[in-house]
């Protein structure tokens, strides 16, 4: 059983730029959140994907944009990119019904962004 | 606002010893708690939740973590260090279902030495 996937799993780019990250989530679960960490720093919530749309957002600019697609997978969009951009990004999933005991975000290994 | 704390940026003990690394948290209504483990270049590996219950709960690798309401703390701790449990820790909370955002403390970097 396949845990959280992320591609790629390194990145550079320069400022101005967009960047696609991608998530495949573990078997089984059906919403999708994004954390960027940066370096030295815990993760913070970016946002969460449940039903192709989502549905909480952190305290991040429009810049950064999401996707779900029907296979439960999906990506991080970051537009005209910041040095400040720089980081972690991981995504982790789980399952949207509150009620199993054993429920909790399982993390991907994450893509390390670079931004020159 | 809801926040976690993690006081200490480091955590030094010798291999055997007990250990423990703190975290406190700030938020309203029931907390789920978590703890999760970073090692280097790698995400975050899930180690032990408080959701309810019994307020000692033992998750991964022998941690284990004591829910403390009136403190409102949530320490992790382990009986005997192990060098390969040197790496970065992750106190984080969730309010409104574990499913949900989680708010993560900025890290201790637990220190075992031989």
């Amino acid at each position: 059983d396949a845990g959280v996937t992320q591609s790629p799993t390194h990145l550079i780019k320069t400022r101005g730029q967009q960047v696609t990250l991608r998530c495949s989530p573990k078997s089984g679960h059906d919403t999708v959140s994004w954390y960027q960490q940066a370096l030295g720093q815990g993760p913070q919530f970016i946002f969460q994907y449940y039903e192709e749309e989502e549905r909480q957002r952190g305290n991040f600019p429009d810049r950064f944009s999401g996707h779900q697609f029907p296979n439960y997978s999906s990506e991080l969009n970051v537009n005209a990119l910041l040095l400040g951009d720089s980081a972690l990004y991981l995504c982790a999933s789980s399952l949207a019904v509150e009620l199993a005991v054993d429920n909790e975000q399982f993390f991907g290994p994450g893509t390390r962004l670079t931004v020159l | 606002a809801q926040s976690v704390a993690q006081p200490e940026d480091q955590v030094n003990v010798a291999e055997g010893n007990p250990l423990t690394v703190k975290c406190t948290y700030s938020v309203s209504g029931n907390p789920y708690l978590f703890w999760y483990v970073q090692y280097p270049n790698r995400g975050l590996q899930f180690l032990l939740k408080y959701i309810t219950g019994d307020n000692l709960v033992k998750g991964s690798y022998g941690f284990e973590a004591e829910f403390n309401k009136s403190q409102t703390s949530f320490h992790l701790k382990k009986p005997s260090a192990l060098v390969s449990d040197s790496a970065l820790y992750f106190c984080a909370v969730s309010y409104g279902g574990a499913t949900n955002k989680l708010i993560f403390g900025t890290g201790t970097l637990l220190a075992v030495q031989p």
